[in-house]
């Protein structure tokens, strides 16, 4: 089983739409959690952490489910330049904090 | 906003050749870390660097890849044979209180010919 597992897309939506991710991660004992975002050929960017109680930025919302070992990300209103690769990240319990990075999801937004 | 800054920005090199990746982290961070992404695949963790010295490294990180932290402010990660298969982008990260502010350079895009 992948340590961290997201739907590739792509996700094609129209601007204004709203669109959701979803990630399941395998290692229970995981700390910390986190989308990235990465444009074609670049290096990936934070969007935001992702904590328990649910947090938002803006447009975007994450959720996190321990239980379920579930990671969301939902974003409103999405606008041309959403258009990127989302990242699932997490980082193991312990070691130096090297982060695990999912495959990404890939979003389109079109006119 | 700091940066991380990573030289250069493209190499191509002959296959069984050495190269070397630098990078300069960001000036007050601690923790170093080398990220590799084949095209269109997930990016993987391949070394992270603390107090000098290597923390942690990765199945990838064999016997053909060291890092250095040669004075104050570069980072570089050697490998010292290239195989086709290394073909791939490089990120160098650093970060001052890991996993959280995490900074990725814009990365090195190495061509093993």
């Amino acid at each position: 089983r992948k340590e961290v597992e997201q739907d590739p897309g792509p996700f094609n939506v129209p601007e204004g739409a709203t669109v959701a991710f979803n990630c399941t991660y395998s290692n229970s004992a995981s700390q910390s959690f986190f989308w990235y975002r990465q444009d074609c050929r670049k290096e990936p960017k934070l969007l935001m952490s992702v904590y328990s109680s649910g947090n938002e930025d803006g447009r975007f919302t994450a959720q996190l489910n321990r239980a379920s070992q579930y990671i969301s990300l939902l974003i409103r209103d999405s606008k041309l330049s959403d258009s990127a690769t989302y990242l699932c990240v997490v980082n193991k319990a312990g070691g130096y904090n090297k982060l695990i990075f999912g495959a990404g999801t890939r979003l389109a937004v079109h006119p | 906003e700091p940066e991380v800054t990573q030289t250069p920005s493209h190499q191509v090199t002959q296959m069984g050749q050495e190269v070397i990746l630098r990078c300069v982290p960001i000036s007050n961070h601690l923790y170093f870390y080398w990220y590799r992404q084949i095209l269109g695949q997930k990016v993987e963790f391949l070394v992270s660097f603390y107090n000098n010295e290597i923390s942690e490294k990765s199945e990838i990180f064999d016997d053909q890849f060291s890092v250095e932290r040669p004075d104050g402010s570069n980072f570089t990660l050697k490998i010292r044979s290239t195989k086709l298969e290394d073909s791939a982008m490089y990120f160098c990260a650093s970060s001052a209180d890991p996993p959280y502010g995490y900074t990725f350079g814009s990365g090195t895009r190495l061509t093993v010919v």
